[in-house]
């Protein structure tokens, strides 16, 4: 099977734009999640989407969103973007909703100019 | 490839000797552990995983240990080879409410020749 899938790879982006990553899961994989990976505050749990819905989510401000297809792929959008945006964003999909194994994919690299 | 942390624990170990990374959790809910590994410019990849109501795994040259009285998870990695150079992670799910990853803030092994 592939695995998980992101794309872009890398991306740069100036203050105030806003931006939409890609993320397509493990064939058969229903949910998927999305990580923030920075230097300074590691990785951090940004949401889950299973069956097209959020299950859950983590501390980030409003500005982070994102959403599920019925093909399970997802994606998220970050509005007003701001310098400490910049960080590789991760996403990882499991079989069924969180609680157990999850694989990641390689990543988006963001900086924010 | 990409930084995923500037000021990491660091582990130098000699090659064909075994290492040990530790992690500490603070989260007594915490019923399943993982381990992952991320190499430069990749997502972190799966090693091994525990649930809290055993104490010891194993897997191909991998060991997990967990000690819950003292909130204590270990890898033990046998006949360390240049390949295991990485950053590890541990991750724990707690049994309550979000049942979102939540990564310790890694350990980079260095694998000398």
């Amino acid at each position: 099977k592939a695995g998980v899938t992101q794309t872009p790879r890398y991306l740069i982006k100036t203050r105030g734009q806003q931006v939409t990553l890609s993320c397509s899961p493990i064939s058969g994989h229903r949910s998927v999640s999305w990580y923030q990976q920075t230097p300074g505050q590691g990785l951090q749990f940004l949401f889950e989407y299973f069956s097209e819905t959020q299950r859950n989510k983590g501390n980030f401000p409003g500005r982070f969103s994102g959403r599920q297809f019925s093909n399970s792929r997802s994606e998220m959008n970050v509005s007003t973007l701001e310098l400490g945006d910049s960080a590789l964003y991760l996403c990882a999909s499991s079989p069924g909703l969180a609680g157990g194994l999850q694989f990641f994919g390689p990543g988006t690299r963001l900086t924010v100019l | 490839g990409e930084s995923v942390g500037l000021h990491l624990p660091t582990l130098s170990v000699q090659e064909g000797d075994n290492s040990i990374i530790n992690c500490a959790y603070s989260n007594s809910a915490s019923d399943y552990f993982i381990w992952y590994k991320q190499e430069s410019g990749k997502g972190p990849q799966f090693i091994i995983d525990i649930r809290s109501n055993m104490d010891k795994r194993q897997g191909q040259r991998v060991t997990v240990l967990l000690n819950k009285t003292v909130k204590h998870l270990s890898l033990q990695i046998a006949a360390t080879q240049p390949g295991d150079s990485a950053v590890y992670f541990c991750a724990e799910i707690d049994d309550t409410g979000r049942r979102a990853l939540t990564f310790g803030s890694g350990t980079r092994l260095q694998v000398q020749p």
